[in-house]
């Protein structure tokens, strides 16, 4: 069974930084494109960053281009996301998604969730 | 980057209504397009990928249409657990973009 487990969200001051994980099993991790999307409750949801199987290719929404940062971790089976340079608007539910199929390009696979409040 | 447009922003609408969402590109996207379920303190759920093909485990009153620029969802008959914010999104292209998001109120 698939699993996908964020942490890392907390309540930061604008400015700052952050560094989320996603912990994954049930699967193979080196094989799928991994991704974040946020979710603003009662706004919309927004795609974040992708990266391929084997981190060689990363891909940014406009918004965060500049300040956050993907990667991954083959031997923890771990996705991470680096945010810097924090501004309100990153303040969101942040979801890390796997790929329906290893040629798909659809997420199928969500974990719960972790939130990011930027505050001060 | 190819922007989507939904519509209705809400709804609502009785149990056993039908449905119709639509989901506009401002270019070709061929068939590249999901659409997804999103109920408060939930991830999202995906319901239709490739424009028109069920994921697996969805009940089948929904439905998606169309190819191009312009989608649909469909919600056959309503039932009250379809209370949810509705997306879409192109896989097209980087950088993925979603629909603003369709709210239904029974």
């Amino acid at each position: 069974e698939v699993q996908l487990l964020e942490s890392g969200g907390d309540l930061v001051q604008p400015g700052g930084s952050l560094r989320l994980s996603c912990a994954a099993s049930g699967f193979n991790f080196s094989d799928f494109v991994m991704s974040w999307v946020r979710h603003v409750p009662g706004k919309g949801l927004e795609w974040v960053s992708s990266i391929n199987g084997i981190g060689s290719n990363t891909y940014y929404a406009d918004s965060v281009k500049g300040r956050f940062a993907i990667s991954r971790d083959k031997s923890t089976e771990t996705l991470f996301l680096q945010m810097n340079s924090l501004t309100v608007d990153d303040t969101a539910v942040y979801y890390c998604a796997r790929r329906k199929g290893v040629w798909s390009p659809y997420s199928a696979h969500w974990g719960q969730g972790t939130l990011v409040t930027v505050s001060s | 980057a190819i922007q989507l447009t939904q519509s209705p922003s809400s709804l609502s609408a009785f149990v056993g209504d039908r449905v119709i969402i639509t989901c506009r590109a401002s270019q070709g996207i061929s068939t590249s397009l999901a659409w997804f379920q999103v109920k408060p303190r939930n991830p999202p759920r995906l319901l239709i990928y490739d424009a028109t093909t069920l994921e697996t485990g969805v009940p089948s009153r929904f439905s998606g249409s169309g190819s191009g620029a312009h989608f649909t969802l469909t919600i056959a008959s309503l039932k009250s657990e379809d209370l949810a914010t509705y997306f879409c999104q192109q896989c097209d292209s980087y950088p993925l973009t979603f629909g603003g998001g369709t709210k239904v109120e029974i």
